[in-house]
């Protein structure tokens, strides 16, 4: 079983619609972070959320960690190819275990132009 | 302004050959981080290092795999007597010693 549950697994979206992707757990997480990673490339880090309810904006993107801190969200408003791409969330290996870090499997986004 | 460095970007090796993989990390971060990437498994942690330490390798095979960072050099991970499934992408990230960790482009490694 996967600490962190990503869904969807797949999408695939024409350019223009909104997405909104999900990294699920049931357990509680001192902060988790969200990577967009490229074919061919490694992952690149977009935002770290900390605090429960906390909401991040990135241009389009739009972050949200659960009250609960046990869940967390990833909005996107009029997706562009540009935004294809695999998305991961992550959380913390433990208590201060600095860049040790679990990740989910990811979601597969496909935008058409 | 250079980011993460990993070299070779492909690597193929046959069966019980040696593959090392290298890492040069950011300007200033003396934190180096592997992780392999397994189409079903996703990334997973293997090792963490300072300069001259090995600080955890608890995501480590215990056999064959070893990994480095000396006081000068890059940061190498060697695997000895190589056999199919160790095929996968090799990441290297670093960082200055929080969360923030930034990844290299990848070692993709084929083993034949």
């Amino acid at each position: 079983t996967q600490l962190l549950e990503q869904s969807p697994q797949f999408l695939s979206i024409q350019e223009g619609e909104n997405l909104t992707v999900y990294c699920n757990s049931s357990s509680v997480f001192s902060s988790l972070q969200w990577y967009r990673q490229e074919p061919g490339e490694g992952p690149v880090l977009l935002v770290t959320v900390v605090t429960g309810g906390e909401v991040k904006k990135l241009k389009r993107l739009t972050f949200q960690f659960g009250d609960a801190r046990k869940d967390s969200s990833l909005h996107i408003t009029a997706a562009q190819p540009g935004d294809t791409g695999l998305y991961l969330c992550a959380v913390p290996k433990g208590h201060n275990q600095g860049g040790k870090l679990i990740f989910g499997q990811g979601t597969e986004l496909s935008v058409k132009p | 302004n250079a980011g993460v460095m990993q070299n070779p970007r492909h690597l193929v090796r046959r069966r019980g050959q040696e593959a090392r993989l290298r890492c040069s990390p950011m300007k200033g971060h003396s934190h180096v981080y592997w992780y392999r990437q397994l189409p079903e498994e996703g990334l997973k942690f293997m090792v963490y290092l300072q300069k001259e330490n090995i600080i955890d390798e608890s995501g480590m095979p215990k056999e064959r795999f070893s990994a480095e960072f000396p006081k000068e050099g890059p940061s190498i991970l060697r695997i000895q007597q190589v056999v199919r499934g160790d095929s996968a992408a090799y990441f290297c990230a670093s960082s200055l010693g929080g969360e923030k960790l930034f990844f290299g482009s990848g070692t993709q490694l084929s083993v034949l």
